[in-house]
């Protein structure tokens, strides 16, 4: 139980493409979903927590208007990057919880490429 | 002062040997405990979470948490060469389930 799936699994774009990830809870009802991002070798940095039909509450320093959250069902939540640049190339993780006292589960991750 | 902390490592154990992974940390609200295990370039797997003081145990993983003292450990029996990945301690409060404290991970490595 308790699946996360995350898609797509690699992105390589042209810079200034915009990107969508989807993260999905396949067998449970995720009350709340997280965005982190990755560099090789750094730690896991949470970019923003969304709940179900709530507008996402992002970290210090993360451009809402860059990174495009939404999360309109207890199932699907989705990142979007807008005119992706270089820097943007990263290892994009969502994770989903249940509700109540209930631990995070991780999607597979999604590396974005920008050339 | 971080919420978790964690020593980086790496810890090197031989295969066969008890593998012992600490994690400390600061609030002492917090009320729930979870260890994750991340392999190189994949995302973070639970692997257990604890509540309760004392220990838990699921296979060859055992955890142990002591509030009086804000320490969480893990400990892996009978270490594998396959258990070699970073490990990562997360710890929330029940005031606050959304909000988790995650280490910066201790890498382990299990030689043959």
């Amino acid at each position: 139980g308790a699946v996360v799936s995350q898609h797509p699994s690699w992105v390589i774009c042209k810079s200034g493409t915009s990107v969508k990830i989807e993260c999905r809870s396949l067998d449970f009802q995720a009350t709340t979903m997280f965005w982190y991002r990755q560099f090789p070798k750094q730690s896991l940095m949470l970019m923003a927590t969304s709940n179900e039909g709530s507008k996402a509450t992002y970290e210090q320093g993360v451009e809402k208007d860059k990174f495009l959250i939404n999360h309109a069902s207890l199932t699907l939540s989705t990142l979007t990057v807008t005119s992706a640049h270089p820097e943007d190339s990263s290892f994009y993780i969502c994770s989903a919880r249940g509700p109540g006292n209930q631990p995070q589960h991780f999607g597979d991750g999604t590396r974005l490429s920008i050339l | 002062q971080k919420e978790v902390e964690q020593n980086s490592g790496p810890l090197s154990v031989p295969e066969g040997a008890i593998a012992s992974l600490n994690c400390t940390y600061s609030d002492r609200g917090s009320q729930s405990f979870f260890w994750y295990r991340q392999y190189s370039g994949k995302s973070p797997e639970l692997i257990m979470f604890i509540y309760s003081n004392g220990d838990k145990e699921d296979g060859r993983f055992t955890a142990q948490l002591n509030k009086a003292s804000q320490y969480v450990s893990l400990l892996i029996r009978d270490s594998q060469p396959s258990d070699s990945a970073t490990y990562l301690c997360a710890v929330n409060r029940w005031d606050n389930f959304n909000k988790f404290y995650f280490g910066s991970g201790t890498k382990l490595n299990v030689k043959p």
